[in-house]
């Protein structure tokens, strides 16, 4: 069955990087892309960025263009995100998803706490 | 980029009712990559709406999506206990995907 399976939480202090891992299983990884999606405390879902699984091609949100970047490791099925120069509202879940191209993101991971304190 | 708003931020009904959710789009969404996703507390979103009207697996027919271009719903009919959540929309037809902020689904 198709698993996405998320490394543990992390704490963090202000301006450091993290770097979260997505272990695919069940599927052909090649063939689909890998999400992330944070979410806030108390607040909704934003989307992050992706890669393609098969190719490595990446895109990123603009709002965090510059500070996020999302690669992987295609012989692992692992998916990764780091994320540089953490301010106390980068704290939240993260989560990575597989995204089936016409049907939105049909498996998601269990998420990731980030938390970003001094 | 694409903003979806949602209305209400939360609906207060009892179990045996039937709701409609919206979502509002600020451009047309032409090929109808649109999704609506169910939330609850401590757990990851699932997705239970794609391509604005096609069921995921897993979830009962009382749940049904329709719209297009820039106004989507989504309908459940007759509430169960387990139907009460957080709702999220989400375009997933341009490159930067964005998802509306959520409609809570709270028991009256």
């Amino acid at each position: 069955q198709v698993q996405l399976v998320q490394s543990g939480a992390e704490v963090k202090k202000p301006g450091a990087s993290v770097r979260l891992s997505c272990k695919a299983s069940g599927y052909m990884f090649s063939a689909y892309s890998i999400h992330w999606v944070r979410q806030v405390p108390g607040q909704g879902l934003e989307w992050m960025g992706w890669i393609v699984g098969g190719t490595g091609e990446t895109q990123y949100s603009e709002k965090l263009q510059g500070r996020v970047t999302i690669s992987r490791d295609a012989s692992a099925t692992t998916a990764y995100m780091a994320l540089s120069s953490l301010t106390s509202e980068d704290t939240g879940v993260y989560f990575c998803a597989r995204r089936l191209t016409v049907a939105g993101y049909d498996y998601w991971g269990q998420g990731t706490l980030v938390t970003v304190s001094s | 980029e694409i903003v979806l708003t949602q209305s209400p931020s939360t609906l207060s009904l009892s179990p045996g009712e039937s709701v409609t959710l919206s979502c509002r789009a600020s451009q047309t969404i032409t090929r109808g990559w649109f999704a609506w996703y169910q939330q609850k507390p401590g757990q990851a979103p699932r997705l239970v709406i794609f391509g604005a009207s096609n069921r995921a697996s897993g979830f009962p027919d009382r749940f049904s999506g329709g719209g297009s271009g820039t106004d989507f719903t989504l309908s459940i009919s007759g509430l169960e206990p387990e139907d009460f959540a957080v709702y999220y929309c989400q375009q997933y037809e341009s490159t930067a995907i964005t998802f509306g902020q959520g409609t809570r689904l709270e028991i009256k």
